[in-house]
Order: structure tokens, then sequence, then C-alpha cells
């Protein structure tokens, strides 16, 4: 029964290609996010989508689109891949935000993409 | 600039020995968050802090609000603590903005 689920795992992909990653989250959130761990581990928040509609979008790209069917469902989809895109992305969510950190966060197995 | 340092970067311990690991913030916050991160790459939140302790089997986080300052101990450390732990906060002057530490690679040796 996993709670946060990412598709795909490993995702490698050429330059310019465009990409998507889905995640879904079956705990009944409110609020789902998408952050980037870069190759020093580092994370960084992307973007937090609180009942499908958007709360948090830091300086990430316009190649970079979450889209969020349902509450349950936050996808991103990255356009024009480039080499600095490789990186692994953690799905999360929580109940109804208050900035992530008020409530316990539950995140995804992450996907490591490649660009190459 | 908000910033969240962690100390150690890594730490290198041998079974059974208890561990600390440091956050320290600039400004105030309203939470202050422990992860951690498997070798595997999963994540898995440990505590939510605003004030006071909290203890969680053998792990026990503080925070000092006056001090911003949190530690995260480990008592009777095993080689399955093996992990990377992350430090991170919500800011209470700035909304909903997160900012993360570096983590601390912990290795538990048998």
């Amino acid at each position: 029964d996993t709670a946060v689920s990412q598709t795909p795992k490993y995702l490698v992909t050429q330059m310019g290609n465009d990409k998507s990653i889905k995640c879904e989250q079956n705990l009944g959130h409110d609020t789902m996010y998408w952050y980037k761990q870069d190759s020093k581990k580092f994370l960084k928040i992307m973007f937090s989508y609180n009942n499908k509609e958007l709360i948090i979008n830091e300086t990430v790209p316009n190649r970079f689109s979450p889209k969020s069917p349902d509450k349950a469902h936050l996808n991103l989809h990255i356009n024009s891949l480039e080499l600095g895109d490789s990186a692994v992305y953690f799905c999360a969510s929580s109940r109804r935000d208050r900035g992530l950190l008020n409530t316990e966060a539950f995140f995804g197995q992450g996907t490591r993409l490649t660009v190459v | 600039k908000n910033e969240v340092e962690q100390s150690p970067q890594n730490l290198t311990a041998q079974e059974g020995e208890f561990i600390t690991i440091n956050c320290s913030y600039s400004v105030g916050i309203s939470a202050l968050h422990w992860l951690q991160q498997h070798p595997g790459g999963g994540i898995v939140s440990l505590f939510m802090l605003s004030s006071g302790k909290k203890k969680h089997g053998r792990l026990i986080a503080t925070i000092n609000i006056q001090e911003k300052h949190s530690s995260l101990h480990i008592t009777a450390s095993h080689p399955r603590d093996s992990a990377v732990y992350i430090c991170a906060v919500r800011w209470a002057t700035s909304g909903s903005r997160l900012t993360f530490g570096e983590g601390t690679q912990l290795t538990v040796n048998p």
C-alpha cells in the first residue's frame, strides 16, 4: 500500500526532449509538492499544490510545468530538457498546507532523471 | 539571507554509540523537520518540531527556539541507522518558503 508513488523511478533521455513524471498519493492529503535534489544531495522545493491550486512556485524555469488533475495527483512535465535538469525529483504530500512543515510529510521514492 | 546549517556534514560511528546531529538556522521559524534519506534514496519524515522535544524509539529531537538550534540524537546506534539526515525549516516571516540543510551523512559501522 504505497502512500506516495512516483513513476518512473529512473528516466534517461536526450537533451531537448519533453518528459513527464507522475505522482499519486492515496493518503487523502490536500497538498502535494515537487522537490529537486541536486548532485550534492541538496533538496529544494519547486512547486506546491493545495487542492489542485498552485500555492508555491519557486524560481523554476518555465520549462517545468506541474499539472494537478485532482488532489491525489501532481504530475511534473518538463519541456526541452537540459543537461542541468539531471537530478532526483521527489514528490511529497501532506495534510492541508500550512507550508508543509506544520504537518507530517510523506515522500515518494524519487525519480532519477538523467539528461544526456 | 535565511540559512540552515547542519553539522557535521559526515559522521562515522561504531555500533552502539550515541550520535548527535546539529541544525542551526538564521532567523525565526514556525516549524522544523528532521528527515531521513535512505541509501536507496527514499525520504522519510522523522520529526516535526516547533518547540521542546520529541522522542520516537531510539531517536530524540530537540529544539531551542531562542538559540535557533535543533539537535537530532540517536541512542544505541545501529548500522541500519546509516543514512543522510536532513534538517528543514519553514521561516516564520516568509509564508510558505522552505529551506533545507545540506544533510549529514551518517555511517554506523558494526
